[in-house]
């Protein structure tokens, strides 16, 4: 089973809409939870972390399910500038330092 | 929030050359950097850690010698593709955090490798 993983889509959607996606992660000692977001070509930018208690910023709000050890990230009242790979990033500590990727979710938002 | 530099931003090498990839820290220091390569369409995939003043640690699978890190400074690390073949064509990018091991990581632009 790979650490982490995400559902690849692509999700097709029109503006307006609300498009909502998950990561599933393997290792329950995994501490800390991040969204990236990443644009074609290019590199990886931070989009927000995940708090236990759930947090949102604008248009997106992510949440941590500690139990089925899943994050989830949900975009309301999607734009065009929100087509792009959203990426899962989980840390580990526990002999020691781990960063694991997801193989991103893509997200396409139509006019 | 954290600048990280890389360069070059692109290369096109032959077959058999050496090519130095630099990851540089420009507003911090960072004692520990990383370093990944990405295929297309393809999740980012960690190389090996990069620790200043000491060797670094590389994934399994990742060839020490082929893919050579040094960390001389608190800002700037260098990945040496040795002997580059096609098949090390990719994207490279580098990730560093201002506090030690800190979990958020701050990338570099990504140096796009094509080998002929």
């Amino acid at each position: 089973r790979k650490e982490v993983e995400q559902d690849p889509g692509p999700f097709n959607v029109p503006e307006g809409a609300t498009v909502a996606f998950n990561c599933t992660y393997s290792n329950s000692a995994s501490q800390s939870f991040f969204w990236y977001r990443q644009d074609c070509r290019k590199e990886p930018k931070l989009l927000m972390s995940v708090y236990s208690s759930g947090n949102e910023d604008g248009r997106f709000t992510a949440q941590l399910n500690r139990a089925s050890q899943y994050i989830s990230l949900l975009i309301r009242d999607s734009k065009l500038s929100d087509s792009a790979t959203y990426l899962c990033v989980v840390i580990t500590r526990s002999n020691d330092y781990k960063l694991s990727f997801g193989a991103g979710t893509t997200v396409t938002v139509r006019a | 929030g954290a600048v990280v530099s890389q360069h070059p931003s692109r290369v096109i090498c032959k077959s058999g050359t050496s090519v130095k990839i630099e990851c540089r820290s420009l507003d911090f220091q960072a004692t520990t950097m990383f370093w990944y390569r990405q295929f297309p369409k393809k999740s980012l995939m960690l190389m090996a850690t990069s620790n200043e003043g000491s060797k670094a640690t590389y994934e399994q699978g990742v060839e020490k010698d082929k893919f050579l890190i040094n960390h001389a400074s608190l800002t700037l690390s260098t990945l040496t593709v040795t002997s580059a073949h096609p098949e090390d064509s990719s994207f490279y990018i580098c990730s560093a955090s201002v506090i030690v091991l800190a979990d958020t990581q701050y990338f570099g632009p990504g140096t796009r490798l094509t080998v002929l």
